[in-house]
């Protein structure tokens, strides 16, 4: 089975950093771009970014360049989207989801995780 | 960033209507237009690509059309199991922008 299973809920204070990871299996990992997708509490979907595992490509939406880092370690099939300093107005669940190439859409979503920033 | 504008933001209907959500892009992006669902506290799923292509395994009911700035997607027949909140993305320029979503109730 297709999926991507993404880390626990997290709970944090402003000002602290954070990586949140998101695990694929049943796929290869290194053939399909891994994208993040923010959802603010009661709010819409916001692409963040995307990066490809097979090569590191990562691109970046102008809103979050520089707010946050996309990476990924091929080697455990798992992609990472961390923080350096945490703001309240990180709180959101993060989604990630797989981008196929030559299919501009994504087509498997992890379950979110839920990060809560808060003194 | 390509604005995506979604009509109505909600709508409440009666099962077994037809349902028409409309999406405008503000710029001109052929056929770059996807829709998702996203159930109350579920991950979003993917329905239509290209703006009319099915995604795989998903129900016949749902269809998508348009093409250049104005889109559609419609339930043919509304069913319980469709109560969600559906969005459009578009994907022909980066950064692939959403719409504000629609939220879908039963009456």
């Amino acid at each position: 089975e297709v999926q991507l299973v993404q880390s626990g809920a997290e709970v944090k204070k402003p000002g602290e950093s954070l990586k949140i990871s998101c695990k694929g299996s049943g796929y290869s990992f290194t053939s399909y771009w891994i994208g993040w997708v923010r959802q603010m509490p009661g709010k819409g979907l916001e692409w963040m970014g995307i990066i490809y595992p097979g090569d590191s490509d990562t691109r970046y939406s102008p809103s979050f360049q520089g707010q946050v880092t996309i990476s990924a370690d091929k080697s455990i099939s798992t992609a990472y989207l961390q923080w350096s300093s945490l703001k309240a107005s990180d709180t959101a669940m993060y989604y990630c989801a797989r981008h196929p190439i030559g299919l501009d859409a994504f087509d498997i979503w992890g379950q979110g995780t839920m990060v809560t920033v808060s003194s | 960033d390509i604005q995506m504008t979604q009509s109505p933001s909600s709508l409440s209907a009666s099962v077994g209507d037809r349902v028409t959500i409309t999406c405008q892009a503000s710029q001109d992006i052929s056929n770059y237009l996807n829709w998702y669902q996203q159930k109350p506290g579920k991950a979003p799923k993917l329905l239509i690509y290209d703006a009319s292509n099915l995604e795989t395994g998903v129900p016949s009911r749902f269809s998508g059309s348009g093409s250049g700035t104005d889109f559609t997607f419609t339930i043919s027949s509304l069913q319980p199991e469709d109560i969600a909140t559906y969005y459009c993305q578009q994907y022909d320029n980066l950064p692939p922008t959403f719409g504000q979503g629609t939220k879908v109730e039963i009456k």
